[in-house]
């Protein structure tokens, strides 16, 4: 079945910016979304349709997508930022949808 | 305001049958996609299945069809998600989610709490 692969980590210092890769097949063609999910809580949209951010996301959040790559990164990095972030989109249009592997953001 | 609230958290024998549910609020329930998303323990997030309430329109995970079931009741603004058969493997946290837009945009916007499903002899 069809995989979206993501770093397991990355480590970023506060004021340092984080990007977090999402490697697909299907990305040329399909959008990417980010979430961000905090320990013991439901996950947060962060970006939608691979660089639209949601009203109440905070600008350091965007989002890009380049051939079978979709990128999410955090600019000047804060403390709250530290959280699991999954991406996700789908193999083809209408058929279904998966996350990836998962990166943990770790604020040194 | 966008709310779904989830039904409590279950234990139950391998075997034994459930259904756990999501009550959507705050907008009209029949015309946005629902879906639930599986966590298991210390583990990543996995897409399950979504539905269209109006109509019940369906799309299943390759890894979750045959082994869970989706459907929803317009009338009391209810998605459900049910086993036939628990194992021990189904013990996780279940999210319903609601999507932001009309699929195949598939972002996930409004969560509800999460109901805790354990599965233990």
């Amino acid at each position: 079945s069809y995989e979206l692969t993501q770093p397991p980590s990355v480590s970023v210092s506060p004021g340092q910016t984080a990007r977090i890769t999402c490697s697909g097949e299907a990305l040329p063609n399909q959008y990417a979304y980010w979430y961000q999910q905090r320990p013991g809580q439901a996950p947060v949209l962060v970006i939608s349709k691979d660089s639209e951010r949601p009203s109440e996301i905070p600008e350091r959040f965007s989002g890009s997508s380049s051939g079978t790559t979709a990128t999410l990164t955090i600019s000047g990095v804060q403390a709250e930022d530290e959280a699991d972030y999954y991406c996700q989109s789908s193999p083809s249009s209408s058929s279904y949808a998966v996350f990836g592997t998962g990166t943990k953001v770790i604020v040194l | 305001e966008v709310r779904l609230e989830q039904s409590g958290a279950e234990v139950k024998k391998p075997g034994e049958s459930l259904k756990i549910s999501c009550k959507g609020s705050g907008y009209n329930f029949s015309y946005k996609w629902i879906g639930w998303v599986r966590q298991m323990p210390g583990k990543g997030l996995e897409w399950m299945a979504i539905i269209y309430p109006d109509g019940s329109d369906t799309r299943y995970s390759p890894s979750f069809q045959g082994q869970v079931t989706i459907s929803a009741d317009k009338s009391i603004n209810t998605a459900y998600l049910q086993w036939a058969s628990l194992k021990a493997s189904d013990t996780a946290i279940y999210y319903c989610a609601r999507l932001r837009s009309s699929w195949p945009e598939a972002a996930f916007e409004f969560w509800g709490q999460g109901t805790m499903v354990t599965v233990s002899s």
